[in-house]
């Protein structure tokens, strides 16, 4: 069956420092992957996307990886802020599927200062 | 422009009864998703309404049930409440369906069944 698992639950950084959230997933016909910073009484936030036809997409202090071949992703996160302190989601879609997302447990990520 | 908005914030509920749930995504938006947030099973699907038909569902029992309006506004229905129906329920919007790509939540229904 799908599923979509965390390495880490929790993940404590000092400030300025980069951040790595990892994600493994099952489904090899996921074709799309999205992560999401979820911070308290919100909703998941869009932070970065990547399509199963790249391996790394590059946004302002994000970087994701995906790597096919293991089934694996990671979310970078340069120079973290006490602002980035949330929960972390990774979410991926299969192909086909519609806009169903299958999302991990969630990496909770602490910034210290 | 306006985000994905979602009636109401907060809910409390007794064993039993039933809810509605709405929320208006993002204008020109035409798929409306639902999902379910736990602290045990994390975010789950629950279905997916694009112009005005289910496209998609979870492995939810049939108490939730939605539909879809002509101005893309969806409604989530829960009957028989159950006391681990007590969740935050998430609805996200996005232009069209399998594409997946500009998917927006709202923040969510945090519902309480006593």
């Amino acid at each position: 069956g799908e599923s979509v698992g965390l390495h880490l639950p929790t993940l404590s950084v000092q400030e300025g420092d980069n951040s790595i959230i990892n994600c493994a997933y099952s489904n090899s016909a996921s074709d799309y992957f999205i992560w999401y910073k979820q911070e308290s009484g919100k909703g998941p936030q869009f932070i970065i996307d990547i399509r199963s036809n790249m391996d790394k997409r590059q946004g302002q202090r994000v970087t994701v990886l995906l790597n096919k071949t293991v089934k694996h992703l990671s979310l970078q996160i340069a120079a973290t802020q006490p602002g980035d302190s949330a929960v972390y989601f990774c979410a991926e879609k299969n192909a086909g599927g519609g806009n169903k997302l299958t999302f991990g447990t969630g990496t909770q990520l602490k910034v210290e200062l | 422009k306006a985000g994905v908005t979602q009636t109401p914030r907060y809910l409390i509920k007794t064993r039993g009864q039933q809810v509605t749930l709405s929320c208006s995504p993002i204008s020109g938006h035409r798929s409306v998703s639902w999902y379910q947030q736990t602290p045990g099973q994390g975010l789950q699907f629950l279905f997916e309404y694009f112009s005005e038909t289910q496209r998609n569902k979870g492995n939810f029992p049939g108490r939730f049930s939605g539909r879809q309006f002509s101005n893309s506004r969806s409604e989530m229905n829960v009957s028989t409440l159950e006391l681990g129906d007590s969740a935050l329920y998430l609805c996200a919007s996005s232009l069209e369906s399998g594409g997946g790509y500009g998917y927006t939540f709202g923040s969510g229904t945090r519902l309480t069944v006593v």
